[in-house]
């Protein structure tokens, strides 16, 4: 039962152009929802979130979108740069406590 | 460096052998959680603590894992009589309750294990 799902395993952009991460969820109950990025060898990074009662949170590159009646919920970049290549995961918080991940998308800009 | 810290970074054990896990959080965060994440896929959950009171444990937690954080600070997560399927990177997270919410948590490297 996946209930928070990332159904591109990779994307690859050319530096300077927009990157769009996709992430669906199933559970009306989520009311937060956050974007790591993970580098090999480390620890998921935090790096952006949004409360369920908003529809979008921006900071610097990085903006997250949420439409809660389609239940999905995208994080652009823009520009991309080359250190952006990552793993990003979304992950989906059932008010508070654990957070539940997607399988992660794998990020790769070029230059 | 005041982040999440983990113990040891790698593990290599036998099958059948018992292994012990540190997590020191973030000083001020009082929720310490555990994940375990497998090749290709997200962190899953494993349980989590809130000062040293167990709050939830994930079916995943079988009686063969144990955790616990005795004074509210550093915990452990220990596996008894190990399989090969408990080879994964174990991962503990901190949160605070800052600006009222629990929901952001900070990641520590991971110790991966490798059963053989």
């Amino acid at each position: 039962d996946q209930q928070v799902k990332q159904n591109s395993p990779s994307l690859s952009v050319q530096e300077g152009r927009i990157s769009i991460l996709n992430c669906d969820y199933t559970n009306s109950m989520f009311d937060y929802f956050l974007w790591y990025k993970k580098y090999p060898a480390e620890g998921p990074t935090f790096l952006i979130s949004i409360s369920s009662i908003k529809d979008k949170n921006e900071d610097g590159r990085f903006t997250v979108f949420l439409n809660k009646s389609a239940k999905h919920l995208s994080l652009h970049i823009v520009p991309s740069q080359p250190g952006d290549s990552a793993v990003y995961f979304c992950a989906a918080s059932p008010q508070g406590g654990k957070l539940i991940f997607g399988q992660g998308t794998e990020l790769s800009v070029k230059p | 460096d005041t982040g999440v810290s983990q113990n040891p970074r790698h593990k290599i054990t036998k099958r059948g052998q018992n292994v012990t896990f540190r997590c020191d959080p973030i000083s001020e965060h009082n929720r310490l959680y555990w994940y375990r994440q497998t090749l290709g896929q997200g962190p899953e959950f494993l349980t989590y603590f809130q000062n040293e009171a167990q709050l939830e444990k994930s079916r995943l937690l079988s009686d063969r894992f144990s955790a616990e954080r005795p004074k509210g600070s550093f915990s452990t997560l220990e596996i008894q009589r190990t399989e090969q399927g408990d080879s994964a990177m174990y991962l503990c997270a901190s949160s605070s309750p800052a600006g009222g919410s629990y929901n952001e948590q900070f990641f520590g490297p991971g110790t991966r294990l490798t059963v053989l």
